[in-house]
Formats: structure tokens, sequence, C-alpha cells
């Protein structure tokens, strides 16, 4: 079973900063790595899949990269609608696994 | 629109079975997967199993297998989790997600509304 590893935990940044997320899988997941938002009392919502395709309607500020084992997630410039819980998930091997969450808050 | 839309929010006794259901629409509901995720209060998502409509073949993590069941029904384009004796551990959020498979593009992408499942005696 592929573990995911996101780090932060937590994120403390203000609007109009930088905020890069990091997620290091446990072994090579090649290109099939997504990244999803999830809001309090919301769904999940997809944001980057296999990688760095932004999912429909997801703002440029948004890119993923990365390959193997280690994916990042940029938020260029954050809005304050950006602040929320992001995950990783893997899809190369069952079970597709995702990370733990990292928390991005306003600092 | 693709859409899922998923069954309402259920309370049960410790002991009691349940099952929760995921309806497709916009879209050819046997050509993607559909899988269930739990989020319990305040912790992160968890992937417990995934089916495919068009061929039922289905997997599930490790950590729910034996404890879920999951179906389809591809004649009224819908999925089904099911319990046959809960928990009070099986309280939580139930989220159904769409998902190609590979190799083609994707990800978890539409999420369904989610269904509270509340066990308590």
């Amino acid at each position: 079973e592929i573990v995911l590893t996101q780090s932060p935990a937590t994120l403390s940044l203000s609007p109009g900063e930088r905020a890069t997320l990091s997620c290091r899988a446990s072994q090579s997941v090649s290109s099939y790595l997504a990244w999803y938002q999830q809001k309090p009392g919301q769904a999940p919502r997809l944001l980057i899949y296999d990688t760095s395709n932004r999912a429909t309607g997801i703002p440029a500020r948004f890119s993923g990269s990365g390959s193997g084992t280690d994916f990042t997630l940029t938020i260029s410039s954050l809005e304050p609608e950006d602040f929320a819980v992001y995950y990783c998930q893997q899809r190369s091997n069952w079970p597709h696994s995702f990370g733990q969450g990292t928390k991005l808050e306003i600092k | 629109e693709v859409q899922l839309v998923q069954s309402g929010a259920e309370v049960k006794k410790p002991g009691e079975s349940l099952e929760i259901s995921c309806k497709g629409s916009g879209y050819s509901f046997t050509d993607y997967w559909i899988g269930w995720v739990r989020q319990m209060p305040g912790k992160g998502l968890e992937w417990m199993g995934i089916i495919y409509p068009g061929d039922s073949d289905t997997r599930y993590s490790p950590s729910f297998q034996g404890q879920v069941t999951i179906l389809a029904d591809k004649s009224i384009n819908t999925a089904y989790l099911q319990w046959s004796s809960l928990k009070a551990s099986d309280s939580a959020m139930y989220y159904c997600a769409r998902i190609p498979g590979l190799p083609r593009p994707g990800g978890f992408d539409p999420w369904g509304q989610g269904t509270l499942v509340t066990v308590s005696s």
C-alpha cells in the first residue's frame, strides 16, 4: 500500500503570498497524483490531476509539479478563498490512498 | 451537467444494517469508476473502495475489506455502500466520487454532496 506524506501539516501565510505544499509517496506513483481542496462543510474539489493538469474552472494561480515520489502544489498568490485543507491522492496502485492533508491558514 | 447525488443522512443503532446510495447523471455511468471516501469528524479523507459499474469490478482498501460492501446497479446509474452490522465508529461523512480508469486522465471529479451517518445507541 502506498503511503502519501504531506508537509507541512499546517501552513500559515497571508493573502498575496506564495504557498508551496508537498506530497511525498512511499514508492513511485508515476504521474498519477491529484490534489484536492476542501473547505469546512463542503465536499472536496479536484484542483489538479495527473501531477500538473488543472481541473475545469480552477484558476491559473494553482499549479502542480513533480514525478515519481515527490510532488508539489503551488498557489502563486493567495486569495482569501484559498485558505482551506489540501489533500493529495495517488491512483497508480490500489488502494488509491490520500495524504493526511495540509491546512492552509491565514497568518 | 455531470452530477453525483447521494442519499440523505442516516441515524442508526449499533448492530443495524445500512445502505447508502450515489446516483450518477449527465455521463455514461458504465465508463467511470465510482469510489467511496470516509471522513470522520475533524479528520482527513480515507479511500474505502471503488467499483466499475460496467463490469462490477470492485477493489477495497485493506482497512475496509470485510467491513463494507460496494455494489452498483448500472440499470439505474446508482452505486451503493452497505454495512451489515454498524458500529459507533462507523459514524462519519461518506462521499462518493467519479474517476476514470487508467490510463485515461483525471481524478475524483465530481464528488457527491456527502451522506452523514450517525451510529448511536
